[in-house]
């Protein structure tokens, strides 16, 4: 089992509201990930992270924002909500190069913005 | 496109049989790893697979990879109603990310 947590896993909220998702891992792990996941579609990267204070976009245009400020935390943040993203996000972590950049992955914040 | 892409996209087999699930790539890698999710879950990983490997085993999982065709296979044999879920395989050419498919579901009927 993976130690890499997500809160809140279910959220539905208002048009135009702020909110945060947060991811938390105790692994130690340097490499941090926010995917979003439509039911049953692939997965697209919109976020990662190198290490503290990097945070890069990823393949998918995203009008949210991540920062790591400490290790273990990675959140989340959406300004003002919209329907559009309504959405799972996984948040996920991995060691690098050595383990083969295996990725380990929270249960998933499903986000339903009404 | 997608590096990774899984056929078939849904595979619905009776308890007891063995599922084939296929992944085709586009450009050269390091590894390619298999994961799984079930309904509304985060993905786990099954088993990686590096580039100079053709063959893996792990428990009921076989993986195979033909990196000449770019294309990988992971096999359930002996399939349980508990292996109802979606696959997905990863590509990881070297850089950072990693690349995931669009997974193929798979319905084992009890």
């Amino acid at each position: 089992e993976a130690d890499i947590y997500q809160t809140p896993r279910y959220l539905v909220i208002g048009t135009g509201k702020k909110i945060t998702l947060e991811c938390s891992q105790t692994m130690g792990h340097d490499k941090m990930y926010w995917y979003q996941q439509d039911p049953g579609m692939e997965l697209h990267l919109i976020h990662y992270s190198y290490g503290v204070n990097s945070t890069e976009k990823g393949d998918l245009s995203s009008e949210s924002t991540v920062s790591r400020i400490r290790t273990e935390h990675f959140p989340l943040t959406l300004e003002s909500a919209r329907p559009s993203h309504t959405s799972q996000y996984l948040c996920a972590s991995s060691v690098g190069v050595s383990s083969g950049n295996t990725i380990y992955f929270g249960e998933g914040s499903w986000l339903t913005v009404v | 496109s997608q590096q990774g892409e899984e056929d078939p996209q849904a595979l619905s087999i009776q308890e007891g049989e063995n599922a084939t699930m296929n992944c085709s790539y586009k450009t050269s890698i390091n590894n390619l790893q298999w994961y799984r999710q079930n309904s509304g879950r985060g993905l786990v990983h099954l088993i990686l697979i590096r580039s100079n490997e053709r063959e893996k085993h792990s428990g009921r999982l076989r993986v195979t990879l033909d990196t000449s065709k770019k294309s990988s296979s992971l096999l359930i044999t002996a399939s349980r109603a508990a292996d109802t879920a979606s696959y997905f395989c990863a590509t990881d050419t070297g850089g950072f990310k990693t690349i995931f498919g669009a997974g193929t579901r798979l319905f084992v009927k009890a």
